[in-house]
């Protein structure tokens, strides 16, 4: 199996909604990643968890929260959105130990609308 | 800082064309570079990567890309392009130390008309 996939492929909320993107993975893999990528635009790195913790935060707003709860799932919690938040919210995964030569699988992505 | 350029934003072929798109990419130290596309509809997978050896490296499709240390350039070719080449091709890199983060370039919007 060498799929990442995330859930759900479309979420529209509101600015006071929580919600929470789903991200999973059964290839073995020990790094985890979330990008964010606005239309037009390359992927842009959010936050990074290597063996389960947290490796790379790049300077995200608090309401963007991640979790690892184990190798497989990664999860990205949503609270008090902005309108421009808008965006394609990719998970990919790599094999652990960081090892720079190593590629990213990419799942599907999130469309967020935030209304 | 690491910073990734791509030359081209926006490239119109016709079937059969020859490809190169550029990619030129700012590190001070040892790098691995990749070639990520993104066909219409679909998520983003690898074409193909370099992170030693051969500098002239193949992929899937029958794309290749040359990596040139002096020019700090991994541009990407294929020979004869198809309808189905239509999509965005981003180059990216990623320093050999810094653990995991990859830049990725703006991306090149390939477009081959049948």
């Amino acid at each position: 199996d060498t799929e990442v996939t995330q859930t759900p492929k479309h979420l529209v909320m509101g600015m006071t909604n929580k919600k929470s993107l789903k991200c999973e993975q059964h290839m073995g893999h020990r790094a985890m990643y979330w990008y964010k990528q606005k239309a037009k635009k390359p992927p842009e790195l959010m936050f990074v968890y290597s063996y389960e913790k947290l490796s790379i935060n790049e300077s995200v707003p608090s309401r963007f929260s991640p979790e690892c709860p184990n190798s497989s799932l990664l999860n990205l919690h949503l609270h008090a959105l902005q309108p421009e938040d808008s965006a394609l919210y990719l998970c990919a995964s790599s094999q652990g130990g960081g090892a720079p030569y190593n590629e990213q699988f990419f799942g599907p992505g999130t469309r967020l609308t935030v209304l | 800082a690491q910073s990734v350029s791509q030359h081209n934003h926006h490239v119109i072929l016709s079937e059969a064309a020859s490809l190169e798109l550029g990619c030129n990419y700012s590190y001070g130290g040892t790098v691995n570079l990749f070639w990520y596309v993104q066909y219409p509809g679909q998520h983003l997978q690898l074409l193909l990567k370099y992170f030693s050896g051969d500098p002239l490296v193949k992929g899937i499709k029958g794309f290749e890309a040359e990596f040139i240390k002096s020019k700090f350039s991994f541009n990407l070719r294929k020979p004869s392009v198809q309808w189905s080449d239509t999509a965005e091709y981003f180059c990216a890199v990623k320093g050999n130390t810094g653990g995991f983060k990859t830049i990725f370039g703006a991306g090149t919007r390939l477009f081959v008309k049948a």
